[in-house]
């Protein structure tokens, strides 16, 4: 069974420009959750995604969006990027159920310059 | 009230010696816990995980303890290996929001031949 499958891997962009992350979950997984993991900050839980609808959100400007599609796969969107937005963005997914186990991809590195 | 707090920030044990990682938690709503072993370049990956109605858990080599009373819990990794170096995080959620996990903020274990 294939793990979950974040591209690009690492992109570096400019302060300004937008960026979309995409995330294709384990087959048959219908949650798919961002996180935000910096050195300084840790893992920070951005948001949910569950048969199309988020579902959960956290503490982060409207700059931050999201969604799925369909299939389950999901795409992250960061508009007017700042400088402060360079970090590691992981998705995960999960059945979707209350205490399910998530299972992590490897992120994508962005790069603010 | 949404911390949770992780020491120590970093660990060097010998191979074979037992090193002990500690969270504390505020939010008495949180009722699941799990912990996650990050390797370098790739995402969090779940070890193990419980919830406050057991007071311990064993799985391999890998032991948690959990202390409803003092809003605790502590991961024990029995007989380390060199190959146990990495980063761990401990994680709490409420209920019914499996993907809405807060994390401590990481402990980074070397474990020496």
């Amino acid at each position: 069974k294939a793990g979950v499958t974040q591209t690009p891997r690492y992109l570096i962009k400019t302060r300004g420009q937008q960026v979309t992350l995409s995330c294709s979950p384990i087959s048959g997984h219908r949650s798919v959750s961002w996180y935000q993991q910096t050195p300084g900050q840790g893992l920070q839980f951005l948001f949910e995604y569950f048969s199309e609808t988020q579902r959960n959100k956290g503490n982060f400007p409207g700059r931050f969006s999201g969604r799925q599609f369909s299939n389950s796969r999901s795409e992250m969107n960061v508009s007017t990027l700042e400088l402060g937005d360079s970090a590691l963005y992981l998705c995960a997914s999960s059945l979707g159920g209350s205490q399910e186990k998530l299972f992590f991809g490897s992120g994508t590195q962005l790069s603010v310059l | 009230q949404q911390q949770v707090k992780q020491s120590p920030q970093s660990l060097i044990v010998q191979k074979g010696g037992i090193p002990i990682i500690n969270c504390a938690y505020e939010n008495t709503a949180f009722d699941y816990f799990p912990w996650y072993q990050q390797f370098p370049g790739k995402g969090p990956a779940l070890l193990i995980a419980i919830r406050p109605d057991v007071s311990e858990k064993k799985e391999g080599r890998f032991t948690i303890s959990f202390n409803k009373s003092a809003k605790q819990f502590s991961l024990h990794i029995m007989d380390s290996q060199p190959g146990d170096s990495a980063t761990y995080f401990c994680a709490a959620n409420p209920a019914g929001t499996a993907s809405k996990l807060t994390f401590g903020t990481g402990t980074r274990l070397q474990v020496t031949l």
